[in-house]
């Protein structure tokens, strides 16, 4: 079954600094990866999402993950963490014959001064 | 448009009761979600449905059953609450079709089993 892993429950930056959030997925056939954000109290929110056209997906609010096959990754960066960036962040693959997702246990960020 | 609206936002229920939760969705899409997120563990699938009238089981179903009568509308019930079904509450929906289309989220609806 596809699933998706993500290392660190909590990540902790200072502002300005880089983002590197982990996940690593498990998949026999070519997987369509999702990252998607949480903040306080709110509902998911899609950063972006990997469809198979580019290995380097951009997102939102300078967000960027690359696709590795040969590390089996999808990490999400940012060069220059700000304190709006503090949020839950979401790793999720497409399983179910592609009905549904299946989401990586999160990250928390907290970004300090 | 308000996208995908959870009602209601908040709950506390005693052991037994039973509820039902309410998601409805203005987008018109045809796949709807129950998930339930609980600390370190993530989102979790509960049931799903892919058009009115139907619905699947998902992750952990046990405990919750689900309707779809109108394609705007999923309910989700739980016949006796327990506490370890206390826990957030979220619904998401996604148009159909392409596999890698974007599942749209509501805000949650946080529910106390005491």
């Amino acid at each position: 079954a596809q699933s998706v892993t993500q290392l660190g429950s909590h990540v902790s930056v200072s502002e300005g600094a880089l983002v590197l959030l982990r996940c690593n997925y498990s998949s026999s056939v070519p997987p369509y990866l999702f990252w998607y954000v949480q903040y306080p109290n709110q509902g998911l929110q899609l950063l972006l999402k990997y469809t198979s056209a580019a290995t380097l997906v951009k997102g939102i609010n300078g967000f960027e993950a690359e696709f590795k096959k040969s590390e089996t990754s999808f990490h999400l960066t940012k060069p220059s963490a700000h304190m709006s960036d503090a949020a839950e962040y979401f790793c999720a693959v497409v399983t179910g014959g592609g009905n549904k997702l299946t989401f990586g246990t999160g990250t928390q960020l907290k970004v300090e001064l | 448009n308000a996208g995908v609206t959870q009602t209601p936002k908040f709950r506390v229920l005693k052991t037994g009761q039973s509820m039902t939760l309410l998601c409805a969705q203005d987008m018109n899409h045809e796949y709807m979600y129950w998930y339930r997120q609980d600390p370190g563990m993530g989102l979790r699938l509960i049931h799903y449905s892919v058009g009115e009238g139907t619905t699947a089981k998902g992750e952990v179903p046990d405990g919750y059953n689900v309707s779809r009568l109108k394609k705007q509308n999923f309910l989700l019930g739980l016949e006796s609450a327990a506490p370890s079904q206390t826990s957030v509450y979220f619904c998401a929906s996604r148009l159909a079709g392409m596999s890698t289309d974007t599942q749209y989220f509501g805000p949650g609806t946080r529910l106390t089993v005491l």
